[in-house]
């Protein structure tokens, strides 16, 4: 089985910078994904991390540790549309390279 | 991009009918998609992988004749809830795997809230 940690909820200010972090156990580490869900909607995708290191895009960066089973989603500049549960998910080859999903991180923005 | 289409996005049903959930790769051929199923502040449970032409897989706990899925063809899949109870009552995401630069990303369509009464 696969265990993913996430912080439940986390609150910022609007133009702050938030971390939401990631652990995570797996046999068969094939990926670590990010995904963004509104309320009511379904999961848009972010980032995705196979080897370790930081993947910048824009506002939003993610890094990954391998050996540490660790992973960070990174919001700069944060703004009020960026209110939404962060989604942390990983793909285990001897899961046969389903995505298992994390309970969500909700992130509030505040003005 | 890629776009999955999910229909419908709400719908009410009686307590022992079936209800049918329809996803669609609108640009791409997907020969796997995905079923999930999401409570409330929860995070998303995979319900059963899709593949073309072949059975469903489920996962464990879910029930292949409650929950049925068929992948008829390359671009559709489709799942019915059978014999519905106020308990299925959820919200339930299908997904598809496109090929992007190597990494496989997974392409949510919008979502069907069942309620069930």
């Amino acid at each position: 089985g696969q265990n993913i940690d996430q912080p439940t909820e986390m609150t910022a200010t609007e133009g702050a910078i938030v971390q939401i972090n990631c652990t995570y156990q797996t046999s068969g580490f094939n990926g670590l994904f990010w995904y963004q869900q509104h309320a009511g909607e379904a999961p848009t995708f972010l980032s995705y991390n196979v080897l370790d290191g930081l993947e910048e895009k824009g506002r939003f960066s993610s890094f990954l540790s391998r050996s540490k089973g660790y992973s960070y989603l990174l919001l700069k500049e944060l703004q009020m549309k960026d209110s939404a549960s962060y989604l942390c998910a990983v793909r285990d080859i001897a899961a046969g390279n389903k995505l298992t999903f994390g309970g969500g991180t909700r992130v509030l923005v505040k003005p | 991009g890629a776009v999955v289409s999910q229909h419908p996005s709400r719908v009410i049903c009686k307590s022992g009918t079936s209800v049918k959930i329809e996803c669609r790769s609108l640009d791409f051929q997907a020969t796997t998609m995905f079923w999930y199923r999401q409570f409330p502040k929860q995070s998303l449970m995979l319900m059963a992988t899709s593949n073309e032409g072949s059975k469903a897989t489920y996962e464990q706990g879910v029930e292949k004749d409650k929950f049925l899925i068929n992948h008829a063809s390359l671009t559709l899949s489709t799942l019915t809830v059978t014999s519905a109870h106020p308990e299925d009552s959820s919200f339930y995401i299908c997904s598809a795997l496109r090929d992007s630069s190597g990494a496989n990303v997974l392409t949510f369509g919008a979502g069907s809230r069942l309620t069930v009464l």
